[in-house]
């Protein structure tokens, strides 16, 4: 089975400073890693996600994730939080296996808030 | 949330009643899934469907019924089956079906609550 963990409910992080909002997963074979964001009252929006390749990989708003694959882990990281990176970060994963209908699974979030 | 449409933003509903939760997508996506988001949890799947007059259940499909007969809608109905109905539900849907790799494009969500 996969699963996904978000340890942290909640991250602060001063403007300015390096942000990392961590996830770990665990699959039978490789990885789909994908991580969202989700402002108030408002539906999830798509950062980044990792298929195979480079570790280090580059998504929107400044926003880049790490595959460590002996760690299994994927961290969200930022050089320089902003106010506005306040919000609702998901970690989701899915196992690779073409032809399989198997669904995303998401982590529970962290609430990350960027003090001015 | 471009291309995703919801209605209503927000939904009340009396004990007993069933509820329509409206989806509408102008991406030409074959897939499209229905979530159901509690406080503190993370998104739980209530139906998939990979292409239209086709669809499957999720994690969480008791007291859920949905349709695709248009490839741009997806309706969920949440029926008086369902015994904890309130929550904020999302709709979205990806290119392909849910075995690739692609990502998934959400709506703003409609957040149901019971009376």
């Amino acid at each position: 089975a996969q699963s996904v963990a978000q340890p942290e409910d909640q991250v602060n992080v001063a403007e300015g400073n390096p942000l990392t909002v961590k996830c770990t997963y665990s699959v039978s074979g490789n990885p789909y890693l994908f991580w969202y964001v989700q402002y108030p009252n408002r539906g999830l929006q798509f950062l980044l996600k990792y298929i195979t390749g480079d570790n280090l990989v580059k998504g929107s708003y400044g926003f880049e994730a790490e595959f460590n694959k002996s760690q299994t882990s994927f961290h969200l990281k930022k050089p320089s939080a902003l106010v506005s990176d306040s919000a609702l970060y998901f970690c989701a994963v899915r196992e690779e296996n073409p032809g399989s209908a198997r669904q995303l699974t998401f982590g529970s979030g962290t609430q990350l808030t960027v003090l001015p | 949330d471009g291309g995703i449409t919801q209605s209503p933003k927000y939904l009340f509903r009396k004990e007993g009643q069933n509820v329509t939760l409206s989806c509408e997508q102008n991406l030409n996506h074959d897939a499209m899934y229905w979530y159901r988001q509690d406080p503190g949890q993370g998104l739980r799947l209530i139906y998939y469907s990979q292409i239209v007059n086709d669809f499957q259940k999720g994690d969480i499909a008791e007291g859920y019924s949905v349709s695709r007969e248009k490839k741009e809608s997806f309706p969920l109905t949440v029926t008086s089956a369902q015994k904890n109905p309130t929550a904020f539900y999302l709709c979205a849907s990806s290119i392909r079906g849910p075995g690739g790799f692609d990502e998934q494009f959400f709506g703003p969500g409609t957040r149901l609550t019971v009376l």
